[in-house]
């Protein structure tokens, strides 16, 4: 699987927009970015995915740079409930080895009342 | 809709003692089924993964093992569990075409 990067945290205000960055420069182009969320001694539960365009779910909003390099998650007004750890991941959905997906450590977000 | 369920939710064990943690699918036929586990502050590991019956896949060797014995049953065992053994294990399932992944509500183990 095609590796990513991510900040070990990030911190946001309440009600405030957090912008979460994801770096992914040997992506393949079958590749599909998804984003889990993990809530303390709860299993990650899917948030958003895309391959090319923005796009856009109740949760959330996912940013794909042209090159597809980079993305980025964007929760539009962070809540109490948001604090979690972020993962952002690669999906290889050409056939093969599209069933083994592996995670990174993510992004601890902190939100501050 | 697909659920899914894993159990015991919680287990304390000796050392040298046998482990088995089942995951059961429901709704959804041909599941691919996978194993985690989490230790105290990190991330999530990959333990097995399974596209079919029968058909296990490991990523770490250890003294763990998995096993398929029906299309949506997906069941970790240990023999004799270790210390290091300690963790939230997390069951998890994905469509074959879909991406996303679904994971189980994880059982926490800890071995003395």
């Amino acid at each position: 699987d095609a590796k990513t990067t991510q900040p070990n945290s990030m911190e946001s205000n309440e009600e405030e927009p957090v912008h979460l960055p994801c770096n992914h420069s040997t992506i393949s182009g079958t590749d599909y970015i998804h984003w889990y969320r993990q809530l303390p001694s709860q299993g990650p539960e899917y948030v958003i995915h895309g391959l090319t365009s923005n796009v856009n779910n109740r949760m959330a909003s996912l940013a794909i740079a042209e090159d597809r390099k980079s993305s980025t998650l964007i929760l539009h007004r962070a809540t109490l409930r948001d604090a979690a750890v972020y993962y952002c991941i690669l999906r290889d959905n050409s056939g093969g080895s599209n069933y083994k997906l592996t995670f990174g450590k993510g992004t601890l977000l902190t939100v501050n009342p | 809709s697909q659920t899914i369920h894993q159990w015991p939710a919680t287990l304390v064990q000796p050392v040298g003692s046998p482990l088995s943690l089942e995951c059961t699918v429901e709704g959804t036929s041909n599941p691919n089924l996978y194993w985690y586990r989490q230790a105290a502050g990190r991330g999530l590991q990959l333990l097995f993964y399974s596209v079919g019956i029968g058909q296990i896949s490991s990523e770490v060797p250890q003294n763990l093992s998995a096993s398929r014995p029906q299309d949506r049953q997906f069941i970790l065992s240990s023999k004799k569990l270790l210390l290091s053994d300690s963790g939230f294990y997390l069951c998890a399932w994905s469509p074959w075409t879909v991406g996303e992944l679904f994971f189980g509500e994880g059982s926490r183990l800890t071995v003395l």
